[in-house]
């Protein structure tokens, strides 16, 4: 997990902007996921990445949008097409099996 | 799609005491079934997981049973302590492009001194 790294943890924007998510891994590991996470809720999946130039579209896709150009980084953009912003954002990296996946800290989104 | 459900949405129980959480999950090709912790703020850490070539794994005071046939997977953490109180999450998975985990929505466990 230390090797994930999110930042930044707190961000603030005023609706109708689009604001980029960073997450930046280095572990190595081919696989990135981003979720996102409402109040009191589980996760679901955004976008997630098996290689780099190349990504898939989780359950609620609509209003985001990401690029996978190195190995390193998957940074995710909540557009201002994304009707319900405000939530804690995680991204995530796949583990040394086929299947774990590790959490960085989160970035708490909030937009009014 | 793959669908998973968790009970209960919170449980609270005396610390020593022991507490179990259950899932049920609708895929019959998943076969990988993780746990998480998330505390107050946190980020969710992997506790145990379990694959569908085993019915149980154990690792200390906390152990995973998996019945595939009925499709449920349960987390059971005996001698439970305050600082077990946190929201677990049920996770599957199955081995197909992206490995994808569909969660299930959680569980609050409360451990009361």
């Amino acid at each position: 997990d230390g090797g994930i790294t999110q930042s930044p943890k707190y961000l603030f924007r005023k609706e109708g902007q689009n604001v980029t998510l960073s997450c930046e891994q280095n572990l190595n590991h081919d696989a990135m996921y981003w979720y996102r996470q409402d109040p009191g809720q589980g996760l679901r999946l955004i976008y997630y990445s098996q290689i780099v130039n190349d990504f898939q579209k989780g359950d609620i896709a609509e209003g985001y949008s990401v690029s996978r150009e190195k190995k390193e980084s998957f940074p995710l953009t909540v557009t201002s097409a994304q009707k319900n912003p405000t939530a804690f954002y995680l991204c995530a990296v796949g583990g040394q099996g086929p299947y774990e996946q590790y959490f960085g800290p989160g970035t708490r989104l909030t937009v009014t | 799609g793959e669908n998973v459900e968790q009970h209960p949405s919170t449980l609270s129980v005396q610390e020593g005491d022991s507490a179990v959480i259950k899932c049920t999950y609708s895929d019959s090709a998943s076969n990988y079934f993780p746990w998480y912790k998330q505390e107050l703020g946190k980020r969710p850490q992997l506790i145990i997981d379990i694959r569908s070539n085993v019915g149980e794994k154990k690792d200390q005071r906390i152990a995973v049973t998996l019945n595939k046939t009925a499709k449920h997977f349960s987390l059971h953490i005996t001698e439970t302590q305050p600082e077990d109180s946190a929201v677990y999450f049920c996770a599957a998975s199955k081995n197909n492009a992206g490995n994808m985990l569909t969660f299930g929505g959680g569980t609050r466990l409360m451990v009361k001194p």
